[in-house]
């Protein structure tokens, strides 16, 4: 099944620099990745996805690459806030089933 | 979202006991989803569902049960509860019909077994 490794697993940044996550996936047949955001204490939310078709997917300050032959994505944060403080978890899936496979999760502070 | 709430929020229970976690959606989604989180694990799926008739197992179902008992609710039992089930567990929906497969949170329910 697929596997998804997702690092680092702790990153601190001072404010207004970019912070940059990376996940890697095992299975080739994956086309969906999607990036989620968990607060302290809060529900996971999507904040940016990408399809295998597209090789960059931008929204404000945030984006995500895929790299398809290398079979890594990464999410990448400019400017960053004391409000992006959260986790970030990466995930892929086969449009088949939409299941979902979740990396471990990265913790960023924002230290302003 | 306050359209996927999740019952209890919190549980405190001891080894052996039945517990039963529940989900309920007014989003009039198909797909229902439950995961647990644990530190430095991320999110495992558990069971999920497509419709009313249909449960499949995820990854990590041993020790779990769910039911369907209508679109916009679904149950996760814990038969026989273990202190290694203590977790933070999440129930998610997304579309069938939708071309995205954002998958909606519930607020979680934390889950202590002794």
């Amino acid at each position: 099944g697929e596997n998804v490794e997702q690092h680092p697993s702790t990153l601190s940044v001072q404010e207004g620099d970019s912070a940059v996550i990376k996940c890697t996936y095992s299975d080739s047949a994956s086309n969906y990745f999607p990036w989620y955001k968990q607060e302290l204490g809060k529900r996971p939310q999507l904040i940016i996805d990408i399809r295998s078709n597209v090789g960059e997917k931008k929204d404000q300050r945030i984006a995500v690459t895929l790299n398809k032959t290398a079979k890594h994505f990464s999410l990448h944060i400019t400017e960053t806030q004391p409000e992006d403080s959260a986790v970030y978890f990466c995930a892929a899936s086969k449009s088949d089933g939409n299941k979902l496979v979740f990396g471990a999760g990265t913790i960023l502070r924002v230290k302003s | 979202d306050a359209d996927v709430t999740q019952t209890p929020r919190n549980r405190i229970t001891k080894t052996g006991k039945r517990i039963m976690l529940e989900c309920s959606q007014t989003k009039g989604h198909d797909r229902m989803y439950w995961y647990r989180q644990d530190p430095g694990l991320g999110l495992r799926l558990i069971y999920y569902s497509f419709d009313v008739k249909d449960i499949n197992k995820g990854e990590i179902s041993d020790g779990y049960s769910v039911s369907r008992q209508a679109q916009a609710k679904f149950s996760l039992s814990l038969e026989s509860a273990i202190p290694n089930q203590t977790a933070l567990y999440f129930c998610a929906t997304s579309d069938l019909g939708q071309s995205t497969d954002t998958q909606y949170f519930g607020p979680g329910t934390r889950l202590t077994v002794l």
